[in-house]
């Protein structure tokens, strides 16, 4: 059974800090995301990104977030001065196409902002 | 409004039946999903339904689905102690997934 990977499943960074949380998708999946869920909320979209370039993003993906596709395999989300409020678990996700109905989800990584 | 909406807490005795209830937005919404979240875990995927369907039964699972009122709810039959958990509903739109808040299921021995 294909399956996302994420690493690392937890990160601590204190706050100013740069993390780069990093996904392998499933291979032949076209459509990437990153979804955040803080802490006893609900599961929110970040970005998507298809194509080599974001498709979207959510008005939470401000200028401190990045996101790359660096070779065929992995999928990167980037912040570059974390905050506090930062402190989430981030899911990464792939999708073969619109024809398809299943969005496959990581495992999570778990990032704490001290 | 722009949220899927549903309860955020459901007790229930073993081995009688879970009803979670969601209503959703978007009526252009291709599918619909129940995914599954045990503590500390990550999202599974439990089931989905297509829009143009109105009932979908898989195992102790019967999703139905009220497009009209933009209704979904989740039936877990003979609930066990595997499946306290939280459930959230989420809707496909414009290819990415929207999700409720979630409803902590919780079974009561």
């Amino acid at each position: 059974e294909p399956e996302v990977t994420q690493t690392p499943s937890h990160q601590v960074t204190q706050m100013g800090q740069e993390v780069i949380l990093r996904c392998v998708p499933i291979s032949n999946h076209l459509y990437f995301y990153w979804y955040r869920q803080i802490l006893g909320q609900k599961v929110e979209f970040l970005v998507s990104f298809y194509n080599n370039e974001i498709s979207e993003k959510s008005e939470i993906f401000d200028d401190q977030f990045s996101v790359e596709r660096p070779d065929g395999s992995n999928f990167t989300l980037k912040i570059r001065s974390t905050k506090l409020e930062d402190s989430a678990m981030y899911f990464c996700a792939s999708f073969r196409g619109p024809e398809t109905y299943e969005q496959y989800f990581g495992p999570g990584t778990r990032l704490t902002v001290t | 409004g722009e949220d899927v909406e549903q309860s955020l807490f459901l007790s229930v005795r073993e081995g009688d039946s879970s009803v979670i209830n969601c209503t959703y937005t978007d009526s252009s919404s291709t599918y619909l999903y129940w995914y599954k979240q045990e503590p500390g875990a990550g999202l599974q995927l439990l089931t989905y339904i297509f829009s143009n369907m109105d009932m979908k039964q898989d195992q102790r699972l019967t999703v139905l689905l009220n497009k009209k009122d933009k209704h979904l709810s989740l039936r877990i039959a003979d609930t066990q102690t595997g499946d306290s958990a939280i459930y959230f509903c989420a809707e496909n739109r414009d290819d990415k997934i929207i999700f409720g808040k979630g409803t902590r299921l919780h079974i009561l021995p």
